[in-house]
């Protein structure tokens, strides 16, 4: 079936530091990707999408590349602010009922 | 601005009690969702709403009653709960159900069940 694999956390970096949360996935066929965010005490918000194989998402000076050959579609930002601290979530839609499927999510930790 | 509003922020209830979560979208979108967040655990889709007509329902307890009585408004209506349903209710819509169509979400309900 379809799934969803994050890395674990939390991830805990200094600002300025590179980060990356991987995200691996099982899927037939061709999914959507996505990442979207949870700042402490909202709901998620969309933060990069990528629709086909080697489409590159990118917002807020985040990207992540939809590699099929791998299943992955990992987030990577050069710089991290302390503002970036927040619990991320990979998913993918898939299927004919279009279900988003979503990974535990991945809490990223900046300190100044 | 999310543009998805949800009340209430918290909620303390009872087993016994029945109350009712409510969810409004501003965006004239026409597929409604809500969503169970448990720490540590993926979001669990529960009811899926297009075009007001439920379409999935994620084998949840009938203690969850979802309402949508038009494109704009979601309710889940609780009742006899147990504490393990304890958690944040995420309500989200979409313009459509699409496989490319963006989420988006309100803040949660926060509901401890005591």
């Amino acid at each position: 079936g379809n799934s969803v694999t994050q890395m674990e956390g939390p991830v805990t970096l200094s600002e300025e530091a590179f980060l990356t949360i991987n995200c691996t996935y099982t899927a037939t066929g061709y999914p959507s990707l996505f990442w979207y965010v949870q700042y402490p005490g909202e709901g998620l918000q969309l933060l990069l999408k990528a629709t086909k194989a080697d489409d590159k998402g990118s917002n807020k000076g985040f990207e992540a590349t939809y590699r099929k050959e791998t299943t992955s579609f990992h987030l990577e930002k050069g710089s991290v602010q302390v503002s970036d601290s927040a619990v991320y979530f990979c998913a993918l839609s898939r299927g004919s009922n279009y279900q988003l499927i979503w990974g535990a999510g991945t809490k990223l930790i900046i300190k100044p | 601005e999310t543009g998805v509003t949800q009340t209430p922020r918290h909620l303390v209830m009872g087993m016994t009690n029945k109350k009712s979560l409510k969810c409004e979208q501003h965006l004239g979108h026409n597929a409604m969702y809500w969503y169970k967040q448990s720490a540590k655990k993926p979001l669990e889709l529960m009811f899926v709403y297009n075009f007001k007509e439920q379409t999935e329902n994620n084998s949840v307890p009938s203690r969850f009653s979802p309402e949508c009585p038009n494109s704009s408004h979601l309710f889940l209506h609780l009742h006899t709960l147990q504490p393990e349903d304890s958690a944040l209710y995420l309500c989200a819509s979409s313009q459509d159900k699409r496989i490319t169509d963006t989420q988006y979400f309100g803040p949660g309900t926060r509901l401890t069940v005591l």
